[in-house]
């Protein structure tokens, strides 16, 4: 069945240091692919999304693009700050057969002052 | 802009008992979901309702129950309560099912089962 997989946290980072957060995926068909940000105490919020291939989601600084070819999702940011500590969510949704939200176990980052 | 709300934000049951959470949303969405947060599980599918009138069981439906009372309201049952069912729950909408839109999250519902 389909699935996401991300890199294990914690991850934690100095302020202004760049950031990457591994996302893979395993789906039939095109999914669209999204990333997800929970602030402690609360719901998830959308980050970013990527409808197809080669797509480029991007929000607050965040970046990720849907590669095919790897079945990645990666996601990126140049300068992190101490407001972006949170846990970061991969999804998936749409695939063929399935049309329900698949969800990555999360990554913890703690960006230090 | 209230999206989508849960209550009650915090619930303490004993073994056995009973009880639901409630979940509305305000954006005329057609589908809607449950799921449970455990930590290093990531978000698990309880069960969804792709439009109003219709409800499936997602990963993990055992012990649970729900009703999609109208297009707006969506609600999961505890009919007996077990300590494995302490989590937090977060109800969900969108627009369609799944696809390329996005779901929108309640502010969660922390269960704990004593």
């Amino acid at each position: 069945g389909d699935s996401v997989t991300q890199m294990e946290g914690p991850v934690t980072l100095s302020e202004e240091a760049f950031l990457t957060i591994n996302c893979t995926y395993t789906a039939t068909g095109y999914p669209s692919l999204f990333w997800y940000v929970q602030y402690p105490g609360e719901g998830l919020q959308l980050l970013l999304k990527a409808t197809k291939a080669d797509d480029k989601g991007s929000n607050k600084g965040f970046e990720a693009t849907y590669r095919k070819e790897t079945t990645s999702f990666h996601l990126e940011k140049g300068s992190v700050q101490v407001s972006d500590s949170a846990v970061y969510f991969c999804a998936l949704s749409g695939s063929s057969g399935t049309y329900k939200y698949i969800f990555g176990t999360g990554t913890r980052l703690k960006v230090l002052a | 802009n209230a999206g989508v709300t849960q209550t009650p934000k915090f619930q303490v049951l004993k073994t056995g008992q009973s009880m639901t959470l409630q979940c509305a949303q305000d954006m005329n969405h057609n589908s809607m979901y449950w799921y449970r947060q455990d930590p290093g599980m990531g978000l698990r599918l309880i069960y969804y309702s792709a439009s109003e009138g219709t409800t499936d069981k997602g990963e993990v439906p055992n012990g649970y129950n729900v009703s999609r009372l109208n297009k707006r309201e969506f609600s999961l049952r505890l009919e007996s309560a077990a300590p494995s069912q302490t989590s937090v729950y977060f109800c969900a909408s969108s627009a369609r099912q799944g696809g390329n839109t996005e779901a929108f999250f309640g502010q969660g519902t922390r269960l704990t089962v004593v």
